[in-house]
């Protein structure tokens, strides 16, 4: 039972254009989410997350959408960049701290 | 910021060979890590959540008697993989929780692991 859903394997994108990785989840007790980017045989790097009392937050080229009602949560990058190119992994947890259970990942790929 | 250190970032071990994992946080305390597995192209899988001096809590479906998890301090959680199989074959990531840094979690390096 897949519990956070990222459903689109793989995103393309030109470069200077938006990027919107989108992730769904089916658990009601999530009340924090995270997205990480990640590449090969490394750790995920952590790059914006959020709370289930805020709708939106905003840390430079990354921006964070939360919809509580639609269980869904979107990541948009602008503008994108070669150097984004990655896989990117949505996570949730019950609590700040708690156990993260992570999304099936999205290839994203900036063209220059 | 906190840091995580993994050992080692590679490993290659013949079949019916156990393997060590060291996790251990350089700068913080970690009272909880966590344990993923990762297979080629999928998703991070929890295996298990360590807590300091208690017993590890494992995921539905991980074997417990096969990925032995040790949490002896605050600073070292380690990952004993048990006569290793080739399907062991994995990458394997800790976590340590880290409240108020890196917005409560601090990820390690991750150590690959094939099975021979």
């Amino acid at each position: 039972d897949q519990q956070v859903k990222q459903n689109s394997p793989s995103l393309s994108v030109q470069e200077g254009r938006i990027s919107i990785l989108n992730c769904d989840y089916t658990n009601s007790m999530f009340d924090y989410f995270l997205w990480y980017k990640k590449y090969p045989a490394e750790g995920p790097t952590f790059l914006i997350s959020i709370s289930s009392i805020k709708d939106k937050n905003e840390d430079g080229r990354f921006t964070v959408f939360l919809n509580k009602s639609a269980k869904h949560l979107s990541l948009h990058i602008v503008p994108s960049q070669p150097g984004d190119s990655a896989v990117y992994f949505c996570a949730a947890s019950a609590s700040y701290g708690n156990k993260l259970v992570f999304g099936a990942g999205t290839i994203l790929r900036v063209k220059s | 910021g906190a840091v995580v250190s993994q050992h080692p970032s590679r490993v290659i071990c013949k079949s019916g060979t156990s393997v060590k994992i060291e996790c251990r946080s350089l700068d913080f305390q970690a009272t909880t890590m966590f344990w993923y597995r990762q297979f080629p192209k999928q998703s991070l899988m929890l295996m298990a959540t360590s807590n300091e001096g208690s017993k590890a809590t494992y995921e539905q479906g991980v074997e417990k008697d096969k990925f032995l998890i040790n949490h002896a301090s605050l600073t070292l959680s380690t990952l004993t993989v048990t006569s290793a199989h080739p399907e062991d074959s994995s990458f394997y990531i800790c976590s340590a929780q880290s409240p108020g840094r890196n917005y409560g979690y601090t990820f390690g390096s991750g150590t690959r692991l094939t099975v021979v």
